[in-house]
């Protein structure tokens, strides 16, 4: 059964990066396709982009300027980070398997950006 | 982009009941590429439904969706205590993947 687990910061100043760790557990990260998405308080989800472990890499437009999606295949993890951040970045972050549906989700990290 | 828009925002039914949500796209979804989601509080979301009509693995059957083009139907054919959360529709086949805005079910 693959299990996924987000890890980082829960809080972050504005104007300075967000930095989120999926680690995989019960798959390889070379078998798929890895997918964020976040859900800002109150609202909807929002896809952020995904990645291949080769550096394969589709981002959402809004957030492209900002994002960078990477890879460790020694510790089998993804990793996520978001640029100059303001309130509007205020979520619950998710790591997913797959580029397309999701068919195994983490439980999510909550991350405020506040100073 | 393709914009999701599911009804109702809270739909009130009692175990054993059937409850129907409802998913409707702002154009037609190519090869109705179209998933649904369980969410419990504090849980990872849970696939439900891929193809629009596809089950997950380990998802029981009383739990089925139709539809294709831009509406697109989740059916729970008889309500059962832990079936009373959110619900998610996404679309993938267009990019941006996109989700609509979440069902509530909420216990009569």
């Amino acid at each position: 059964q693959v299990q996924l687990q987000e890890s980082g910061p829960g809080l972050v100043k504005p104007s300075e990066t967000l930095s989120l760790t999926c680690t995989v557990s019960g798959a390889s990260i070379i078998s798929s396709y890895w997918t964020w998405i976040r859900q800002p308080p109150g609202k909807g989800l929002e896809w952020i982009g995904y990645m291949y472990y080769s550096g394969s890499t589709h981002y959402n437009p809004a957030l492209k300027s900002r994002l960078t999606m990477s890879a460790d295949t020694s510790k089998n993890q993804v990793s996520l980070r978001l640029t100059s951040v303001t309130a509007a970045d205020t979520a619950v972050y998710y790591c997913a398997r797959r580029d397309d549906f999701y068919d195994s989700w983490g439980q999510g990290t909550l991350v405020i950006v506040s100073s | 982009e393709i914009v999701l828009t599911q009804s109702p925002g809270t739909l009130s039914l009692s175990p054993g009941e059937r409850g129907t949500l409802s998913c409707r796209a702002s154009q037609s979804v190519p090869s109705n590429y179209l998933a649904w989601y369980q969410h419990k509080p504090g849980q990872a979301p849970r696939l439900l439904i891929f193809g629009a009509s596809s089950r997950a693995t380990g998802i029981p059957d009383r739990f089925s969706g139709s539809g294709s083009g831009t509406t697109f139907t989740l059916t729970i054919s008889r309500l059962e205590p832990e079936d009373f959360v959110v619900y998610y529709c996404q679309q993938y086949g267009t990019s941006p993947n996109t989700f609509g805005q979440g069902t509530k079910l909420e216990i009569k």
